[in-house]
């Protein structure tokens, strides 16, 4: 049961270079979210999809984009990395029955340095 | 918007009992998530109020006061696996986005 995977675990990056995280579910959750954590922080919203072919705004959207073109799948870009984007990104999954049996549930994370 | 505070670290010996608080200020308040979080890992799932009350789930229990935007998370019996960050997350009606707190680390100590 792989539940919520995502890759890479672990990327460093150099300024100005561009990358996509891979977030896979198998749980047939219609949500699904993108966080980033850093320090002192708390995890914070990025982006997040509601359905396939849908996709909104969070907290901190700026400078990532993302596409849910399958159900199974939610990809977060970065066009052009910056070093406030070295964090560790966490994606997520829901159900859309809201409720007690319904947390978000999280992947590993991908460690991401950009230089 | 949402404000969610938790208090950062505290420190708990083996086999005794800690309270970790969670304050939020919210519109349109539906629900109220714990997780925990060990380091370098992915939060998990621990327990959910969405009524006044207490929730009791072995050796944690969780408790909920909406009128006081106030909750805690009791952990009983500590052990040194339970030394890890426990994250305060409330929803919002009309969507399942949650916001979570900063986080309150809980150090074990035998």
């Amino acid at each position: 049961n792989a539940g919520v995977t995502q890759t890479p675990k672990f990327r460093v990056l150099k300024t100005g270079q561009s990358m996509t995280l891979l977030c896979a579910q198998d749980m047939n959750h219609e949500y699904m979210y993108w966080y980033r954590q850093d320090p002192g922080m708390g995890l914070r919203l990025i982006h997040y999809s509601v359905g396939e072919g849908t996709t909104a705004k969070g907290e901190v959207p700026d400078g990532y984009n993302v596409s849910r073109l399958k159900k199974q799948n939610f990809l977060l870009g970065l066009e052009s990395a910056a070093p406030s984007q070295t964090s560790v990104y966490f994606c997520a999954s829901s159900s859309m029955e809201t409720g007690r049996n319904q947390p978000q549930h999280f992947g590993d994370g991908t460690r991401l340095s950009i230089l | 918007g949402q404000n969610i505070d938790q208090p950062t670290e505290m420190t708990a010996t083996e086999g005794a009992i800690v309270q970790i608080n969670c304050t939020y200020q919210t519109s349109g308040f539906n629900g109220l998530f714990w997780y925990q979080q060990h380091a370098g890992e992915a939060p998990t799932f621990l327990s959910y109020n969405v009524l006044d009350g207490l929730e009791e789930k072995g050796r944690f229990s969780s408790f909920l006061s909406r009128s006081k935007g106030y909750s805690y998370l009791l952990l009983k019996e500590l052990q040194m696996k339970d030394s890890a960050s426990y994250l305060c997350a409330v929803r919002r009606y009309g969507n399942n986005r949650l916001a979570f707190g900063k986080g309150n680390q809980v150090v074990v100590i035998p």
